[in-house]
């Protein structure tokens, strides 16, 4: 089944405590997203990436880092994390830029 | 910088209505997409339709439609026959295609169908 996958799918750490939260695609798709969703604020992306070691950043980048070392895997790692960083985090692939976007389940984090 | 805009946080219409979702943007450039998007009460987010800028056709998608107006950088999505599946927050969405991808989202709109 052609999907895109997130781990974990709920997290409740604390400040300071490194995290990544993985993202895996099955599609061979080159375009991967990261989003966070906030209430009132709808989603805004963190940081994307067009292909294999092409990451670009999104508008709101601080605080994270991604990485593509493989094209189905996208990582989004918080060094870091921070309070104002709770939210629910979406990963998203599609073919290309322009073509439609798939999203993972989403990830609920809480950082104390 | 391109922003967008929904100025209908929530809104409710009765099943089998109509109902018309709105959504202006602003942008300098002249190439572009546009996308409404779905959430429902699970969470996965769902293309409706997807609009290129180029193409003054507006798009369509079985009950789901766009009134797109360039000019005036509006984006409205139509849902007719308005089903109690509808029931979501709907996401509009930018993306430019000079240059970078990347996306820009309007704060959602909340859609209840009542029965």
């Amino acid at each position: 089944e052609a999907q895109v996958t997130q781990n974990p799918r709920y997290l409740i750490t604390v400040t300071g405590k490194k995290l990544t939260v993985t993202c895996s695609q099955n599609m061979n798709h080159e375009y991967m997203s990261w989003y966070r969703q906030d209430p009132g604020l709808g989603l805004r992306q963190i940081y994307y990436s067009m292909n294999v070691e092409v990451t670009d950043k999104g508008d709101v980048p601080e605080g994270y880092k991604v990485s593509r070392k493989e094209k189905r895997n996208f990582p989004l790692i918080l060094e870091s994390p921070s309070p104002n960083q709770t939210s629910l985090y979406f990963c998203a692939s599609s073919l290309g830029g322009r073509s439609e976007q798939f999203f993972g389940p989403g990830t609920r984090l809480t950082v104390l | 910088a391109q922003t967008v805009t929904q100025s209908q946080p929530e809104m409710s219409v009765q099943e089998a209505e109509t109902v018309t979702l709105s959504c202006t943007y602003d942008t300098s450039e002249s190439n572009y997409y546009l996308f409404w998007y779905k959430q429902p009460p699970s969470r996965q987010m769902i293309l409706v339709i997807r609009q290129e800028a180029y193409k003054q056709q507006n798009a369509t998608e079985n009950r789901f439609s766009v009134n797109f107006q360039k000019a005036a950088k509006s984006f409205s999505l139509k849902i007719s026959d308005s089903q109690l599946g509808d029931t979501a927050m709907y996401f509009c969405a930018f993306m430019r295609t000079s240059g970078t991808y990347k996306y820009i989202f309007g704060t959602g709109t909340r859609l209840k169908v009542l029965a």
